[in-house]
């Protein structure tokens, strides 16, 4: 089993849509879980991050955490073509001090017009 | 305020040659990892530097790569020799500290023939 999943894609949603990405994740210690955009040729880019169970919005972006089930997931409202890329799930294991990142494979998004 | 910085920003070589990427992160930045991003996959953690010294390096393939960060500021990752399966982009990022955002560079991208 994969430490962290993702579902590759492409997910394709119309402009204005809400875009839904998801993630499982194994370790049931892991505490932090981030969201990252990939550009295609370009570097990650932190778009959210999420600590404790529920919801957490800024802007058009939702991220959603649920420990019990080991899933989170990112809601992009009113997507836009320039929200077309790679998302990636990120999960923080370890202990503080020590700790690494841990990434999913990645969804690619793609936004049409 | 100036981000992480690498070089060289792409780079062909043929299998058996060496290789080596540089890294200067954000200023003041105590944390400094280097990643392989395969296409297709997510980011994975070659090694992770707390000033000069490293924290981890469980998936470095010791036998072919190295790294230093000898004045705990900027850093070189080496392979030697290089294999076809070493193709991948080499993403280094840094943090303030160990539990901090991470910052990712441009990536360098390897492609070995």
């Amino acid at each position: 089993q994969k430490e962290v999943e993702q579902n590759s894609g492409p997910l394709s949603v119309p402009e204005g849509a809400i875009a839904s990405l998801n993630c499982t994740y194994s370790d049931r210690g892991s505490q932090s879980f981030f969201w990252y955009r990939q550009y295609s040729g370009k570097s990650p880019e932190l778009i959210m991050s999420i600590y404790s169970n529920g919801d957490k919005e800024d802007g058009r972006f939702t991220a959603q955490l649920n420990k019990a089930s080991q899933y989170v997931s990112l809601l992009i409202r009113d997507s836009q073509p320039s929200d077309s890329a790679t998302y990636l799930c990120a999960v923080r294991k370890g202990y503080t001090g020590f700790q690494k990142l841990v990434f999913g494979t990645g969804t690619r998004l793609l936004v049409s017009p | 305020e100036a981000g992480v910085a690498q070089s060289p920003r792409y780079k062909i070589i043929e299998k058996r040659q060496s290789v080596a990427f540089w890294c200067n992160p954000i200023s003041g930045h105590a944390t400094l990892y280097w990643y392989q991003q395969i296409l297709g996959q997510g980011p994975k953690l070659l090694i992770q530097f707390q000033n000069n010294g490293v924290v981890d390096d469980s998936q470095l393939p010791k036998d072919r790569f190295s790294a230093e960060r000898l004045k705990g500021v900027d850093s070189t990752l080496k392979i030697q020799p290089a294999k076809l399966e070493d193709s991948a982009v080499y993403l280094c990022a840094s943090s303030f500290d160990r539990d901090s955002e991470q910052f990712f560079g441009p990536g360098t991208r390897l492609t070995v023939l």
